[in-house]
């Protein structure tokens, strides 16, 4: 069965510091990765997906993350954060025809 | 282009009663789906349709829980009777069609209190 892991509950950055959240996955074969955000009261919105292709993927609001085979990782960074990226972040997995799977989530708090 | 839609954002029950949750797709989806989120925890797919027809729900307590999307746009999720273990967030998202390649977007949810 396929699952998800993000070690960290809670992570507080300074504004300008480099961020990175962490996500480990389970999985038979390559999965389809994604990572989500979700502002208090609102859905979640897709930050970037990896299906194939380069392991650096690029997404939207200046985030990246790297697939790493070899360490069934699937890490979220962004090189400067802003105050507004304070949210909760979920790493998922899916596979084949098998349901996506979220992880318990990551809360960014960013302070001045 | 208007996202899914979502009423009530807020309710607030007593156990054993019912409650129902209505999702608005966006427009030309054909695959919705119903998740619910305990607080503190990621998303859980409770169903899956595609346009009118039951996709997966292997996760949807039967006993208490029911949907439809009748005319294959808009659904409607209900709980009867409610439990105290039902407080979550339903959040409702809509895509073109299944398939992990294809982005799925999320309503602002429905955020349930069982009392």
């Amino acid at each position: 069965a396929q699952s998800v892991t993000q070690p960290d509950i809670h992570i507080t950055v300074s504004e300008g510091a480099s961020l990175e959240l962490r996500c480990n996955y389970s999985y038979g074969a390559t999965p389809y990765l994604f990572w989500y955000v979700q502002s208090p009261g609102q859905g979640l919105q897709l930050l970037l997906k990896y299906f194939s292709g380069d392991t650096l993927v690029q997404g939207i609001k200046g985030f990246e993350a790297e697939f790493k085979r070899s360490q069934s990782s699937f890490n979220l960074r962004k090189p400067s954060v802003h105050w507004s990226d304070a949210a909760e972040y979920f790493c998922a997995v899916a596979g084949g025809y098998q349901k996506v799977t979220f992880g318990t989530g990551t809360k960014l708090q960013v302070i001045p | 282009e208007a996202g899914v839609a979502q009423s009530p954002r807020y309710k607030i029950i007593e156990k054993r009663q019912s409650v129902a949750f209505w999702c608005n797709p966006i427009s030309g989806h054909a695959t919705l789906y119903w998740y619910q989120q305990i607080l503190g925890q990621g998303p859980k797919l409770l169903i899956q349709f595609q346009n009118n027809g039951v996709v997966d729900d292997s996760q949807l307590p039967k006993d208490r829980f029911s949907a439809e999307r009748l005319k294959g746009v808009d659904s409607t999720l209900k709980i009867q009777p409610a439990k105290l273990e039902d407080s979550a967030v339903y959040l409702c998202a809509s895509s073109t069609r299944p398939g992990h390649d294809v982005e799925a977007f999320f309503g602002q949810g429905t955020r349930l209190t069982v009392v």
